[in-house]
């Protein structure tokens, strides 16, 4: 039942790993989003796809690619990861049709980089 | 440059009382606003839409204003309760397809 899912759910890590967050949702959406909330529960976006398609690319180091596979998945990759990572990414969809950009979102995976 | 401020980082309010949170902007026209909640360890749910035609909307204990002039959105609880403890954001459509969240209003509710 589950509508947008995330794993993992925590993700410890040294600095300088390669890491990724995969991302799923049953909804039937065509956008789905991520987002990074920091330690001050800024919620910020990064990427948007619709259709697989690239929309929004916010100023994000290169490290960070996203990748969507089909339109139910929207997976993020992460290379040498930094300190100034940590925080929790949230994984959202929306549907463009429906009411106005509502985020459906996942609940988070928090990463932590040592 | 845009901004999006949400009032007091954390509210603190007794049981049954009406909470208030409000959301302010600027150098924005947004075509609506919504209002999300957030528990800790969860991500946001949406609650509410409000759009810039409409001075006010209601769900159930909750009311929205949205005062396009002020830039303005006020959030109203009425007769809350322990189980209203959250953390509120509203969200602005800014015209690139995505949101744009306010830093959002901790809120507690002491029975």
């Amino acid at each position: 039942d589950t509508a947008v899912s995330q794993t993992p759910k925590y993700l410890v890590t040294q600095m300088g790993n390669d890491k990724s967050i995969k991302c799923e949702q049953n909804l039937g959406h065509d956008t789905m989003y991520w987002y990074k909330q920091d330690s001050k529960k800024f919620l910020k976006i990064m990427f948007s796809y619709n259709n697989k398609e690239l929309i929004i690319n916010e100023t994000v180091p290169n490290r960070f690619s996203p990748k969507s596979p089909d339109k139910a998945h929207l997976n993020l990759h992460i290379n040498s990861l930094e300190l100034g990572d940590s925080a929790v990414y949230f994984c959202a969809s929306s549907h463009p049709g429906g009411t106005h950009n509502t985020q459906y979102f996942g609940p988070g995976t928090r990463l932590t980089v040592l | 440059s845009q901004k999006i401020e949400q009032n007091s980082e954390a509210l603190n309010i007794q049981e049954g009382k009406t909470a208030t949170l409000t959301c302010n902007y600027t150098n924005y026209s947004p075509a609506y606003l919504q209002w999300y909640r957030q528990d800790p360890g969860r991500g946001p749910v949406f609650l509410l839409l409000i759009r810039e035609n409409e001075k006010e909307k209601r769900k159930e204990r909750l009311k929205v204003t949205f005062d396009t002039t002020l830039k303005q959105s006020l959030f109203h609880i009425t007769a809350s309760q322990p189980a209203d403890s959250a953390t509120y954001l509203c969200a602005l459509d800014t015209g690139r397809r995505a949101l744009t969240f306010g830093s959002g209003t901790r809120l507690q509710v002491q029975p």
